[in-house]
């Protein structure tokens, strides 16, 4: 079963524009982290952010996480077009003894 | 990421073969894990292990078998392959000691057709 589900399922933008990704999750989690894919590629960990923090930065990339409303956002700002790939929320939830759910994942277009 | 490895890269098989996906990792993690990733359904967990002699289904195990042959092996095989096992297969691995918010680093994937 899906634990974590990306909006939207799809996302094109310019070059330079910010880039925003979001994920919902149903049940308590201990963290939430962020995967990216190129295409046919290997996942890469891009973020993770626990349960008890409300916002992380690393670079470009800005994760916020609302325990109350069960989601997470991911925001890309100043996109390249490197940026293309596929993004993933993965869910470690409460219980799960450090398994991660993923979700179906947003793709991400940024043209030059 | 070349520190988890994964054999074949890509395999065109028959119905009804049996077939071994392989992984290596250099990484020295504890915990391996095998997924599955079909278009539009993101990725699916087959089986994990955390440690040689731990082995656990995962959420589509059937028609699925694993053996953690060392730390660094974890193998993936196909009793009986049908077309719906069509699909790319993700081998990962975590470290539950130093790295307790078990983030996962992925080899770089299996792309497997079913005749």
């Amino acid at each position: 079963s899906q634990q974590g589900e990306e909006d939207p399922q799809a996302l094109s933008i310019q070059e330079g524009e910010n880039a925003t990704m979001n994920c919902s999750y149903k049940t308590s989690i201990n963290n939430l982290q962020w995967y990216r894919q190129n295409s046919g590629r290997g996942l890469v960990h891009l973020i993770l952010i626990r349960s008890n923090e409300r916002e992380k930065h690393s670079g470009r990339l800005r994760v916020t996480l609302d325990t109350s409303k069960k989601s997470s956002s991911l925001l890309i700002t100043a996109s390249r077009a490197a940026d293309t790939a596929s993004y993933f929320c993965a869910t470690d939830s409460r219980g799960s003894n450090y398994k991660l759910t993923f979700g179906k994942g947003t793709l991400l277009t940024v043209n030059p | 990421d070349a520190d988890v490895t994964q054999t074949p890269r890509n395999r065109i098989t028959k119905t009804g073969k049996r077939i071994m996906l392989e992984c290596s990792q250099t990484k020295g993690h504890d915990r391996m894990y095998w997924y599955r990733q079909d278009p539009g359904l993101g990725l699916r967990l087959i089986y994990y292990s955390f440690d040689v002699k731990d082995i656990n289904k995962g959420e589509i195990s059937d028609g699925y078998s694993v053996s953690r042959q060392a730390q660094a092996k974890f193998s993936l095989s196909l009793e009986s392959a049908i077309p719906n096992q069509t699909a790319l297969y993700f081998c990962a691995t975590s470290d539950s000691v130093r790295d307790s918010q078990e983030t996962q680093y992925f080899g770089p994937g299996t792309r497997l057709l079913v005749l």
